[in-house]
C-alpha cells in the first residue's frame, strides 16, 4: 500500500525558516510525482499553495516555495508568520489518475 | 474563477447510500478538465476520493473497494458522489473540487485546485 509520508507537527521561530518533506513509503518523489502542495486552518476548506512541484498558486506569496529535495518534495516557508500557523498537507499523483495525500503536517509558529 | 458548492442529506444511516452534488458556477463542466472528491474525518487528514473528466472516465481510490461512483450531469452543470454501505467509519466533511491543468516539458498535469466549502456528512442510526 502507498503511504505518503509527512512530519506530524513541525515549529518555527517567527521570521525564521522551515521546511516540510513530503515522501513516499517505498520509492523517491520526483517531478512526475507532480507534488501539489495546501494550507488548512481547522474548519476552514483547504488552499492550493504549489503545484506542479514548484509553482506558486494565484495570489500565494512567494516565501512559500516548492522543490524536490533528495527523494521527496518539500515545501520552504521563509520568514514565517504568524498566520502560516495552520495545517499543510502535500499530494502525489501516483499515475492512472489515482491520487494520495500525505498525513499532514501541523506547523507552531513560536 | 469557478466556484463548487456540496449539497446533500447530513445525515446517513449505516449501510445506506450517502449521495453527494457538486454545483459548479462560472465554468461549464463541458468545457473539460477534472472534477472531484475529497474527504476529511473529524481530526484527520485528507483523503482523496476519486474524480470524473468531463467525457465520464471516472478514477476511484482502491481503499474504498468499488463503493464509490462518480457521475456527471452536464444539463445541470453538476457532478455527484455516491457511496454506498456507509459505516461510522465514512463520517467527515466532503469537498469537491476542481482540476487546473498545466503544462511541464511537452505534457500536461493536473492538480486539485479549486475547493468547494465542504459538507459535513454523518453516519448513524
Amino acid at each position: 500500500q502507498t503511504v505518503v509520508t509527512q512530519e506530524p507537527s513541525l515549529s518555527v521561530s517567527p521570521g525564521g525558516t522551515v521546511t516540510l518533506t513530503c515522501g513516499l513509503n517505498s520509492g523517491s518523489v520526483s517531478t512526475s510525482s507532480y507534488p501539489s502542495w495546501y494550507q488548512q486552518t481547522p474548519g476552514q476548506t483547504p488552499r492550493t499553495l504549489i503545484y506542479g512541484t514548484s509553482t506558486r498558486s494565484s495570489g500565494v506569496p512567494d516565501r512559500f516555495s516548492g522543490s524536490i529535495l533528495g527523494n521527496k518534495a518539500a515545501l520552504t516557508i521563509t520568514g514565517a508568520q504568524a498566520d502560516d500557523e495552520c495545517d499543510y498537507y502535500c499530494v502525489l499523483y501516483m499515475g492512472s489518475g489515482y491520487w494520495v495525500f500525505g498525513g499532514g503536517t501541523k506547523l507552531t509558529v513560536l | 474563477q469557478v466556484h463548487l458548492q456540496e449539497s446533500g442529506p447530513g445525515l446517513v444511516k449505516p449501510s445506506e447510500t450517502l449521495s453527494l452534488t457538486c454545483s459548479v458556477s462560472d465554468f461549464s463542466i463541458n468545457s473539460g478538465y477534472y472534477w472531484g472528491w475529497i474527504r476529511q474525518p473529524p481530526g484527520k487528514g485528507l483523503q482523496w476520493i476519486g474524480s470524473i473528466y468531463h467525457s465520464g472516465t471516472t478514477y476511484y481510490n482502491p481503499s474504498l473497494k468499488s463503493r464509490a461512483a462518480i457521475s456527471v450531469d452536464m444539463s445541470k452543470n453538476q457532478f455527484s458522489l455516491k457511496l454506498n454501505s456507509v459505516t461510522a467509519a465514512d463520517t467527515a466533511v466532503y469537498f469537491c473540487a476542481s482540476y487546473g491543468s498545466a503544462l511541464y516539458g511537452n505534457r500536461y498535469f493536473y492538480y486539485m485546485d479549486v475547493w468547494g466549502k465542504g459538507a459535513t456528512v454523518t453516519v448513524s442510526s
